[in-house]
């Protein structure tokens, strides 16, 4: 069964610098996505992506936050300046039809800003 | 404000019973509902997809209802397995390009 991969699957960073989360979508899928989810909390919207331009973005997705699909296969986050309240499960989904919106997800990033 | 409220309390249940998970909206008017899947330190899974405009779906053991009017859907787990040991996650779609998730149920199947 087709998968979305994610890399690294953990990640410990210092606050302040810039991490890549790194993700390939199902290959024939057309729309992507970062969700967060802080430890023992909600599934939270970051950004959806469309014909290589973001779609809609939540308000948690600041100017420090970046994304980018940099050739056919794989589709970035990059969160500048890291703060400790970056620290969360970085989920990557993908889905081949707007209309439907059944996301298949990866299987996360773990991220830690110390 | 809007909410989606998920029973927060883990559903621990009998092997062959069937679980009843419940969601529960304020102020939204979705298109779908979704219902996934969530393991320990894993993504989401999607399970069930229902529409505004369907009042039922099934999927082998698993039920979807869909009541707008009382702004809830239900979900059920039928002759539940211990592999069913999971956290359940509804999901709102009203724009098209996001999900909004409630906080998600715990379910603990017992043998």
């Amino acid at each position: 069964e087709p998968e979305v991969t994610q890399t690294p699957s953990h990640q410990v960073t210092q606050m302040g610098q810039e991490v890549i989360l790194r993700c390939v979508p199902i290959s024939n899928h057309l729309y992507f996505y970062w969700y967060r989810q802080i430890l023992g909390q909600k599934v939270e919207f970051l950004v959806s992506f469309y014909n290589n331009e973001i779609s809609e973005k939540s308000e948690i997705f600041d100017d420090q936050f970046s994304v980018e699909r940099p050739d056919g296969s794989n589709f970035t986050l990059k969160i500048r300046s890291t703060k400790l309240e970056d620290s969360a499960m970085y989920f990557c989904a993908s889905s081949s039809n707007r209309d439907t919106l059944e996301n298949t997800f990866g299987s996360g990033t773990r991220l830690t800003v110390v | 404000s809007q909410k989606i409220e998920q029973n927060s309390e883990a559903l621990n249940i009998q092997e062959g019973k069937t679980a009843t998970l419940t969601c529960n909206y304020t102020n939204y008017s979705p298109a779908y509902l979704q219902w996934y899947r969530q393991d320990p330190g894993r993504g989401p899974v999607f399970l069930l997809l229902i529409r505004e405009n369907e009042k039922e779906k099934r999927k082998e053991r698993l039920k979807v209802t869909f009541d707008t009017t009382l702004k809830q859907s239900l979900f059920h787990i039928t002759a539940s397995q211990p592999a069913d040991s999971a956290t359940y996650l509804c999901a709102l779609d009203q724009a098209g390009n996001k999900l909004t998730f409630g906080g998600g149920t715990r379910v603990l199947v017992k043998p």
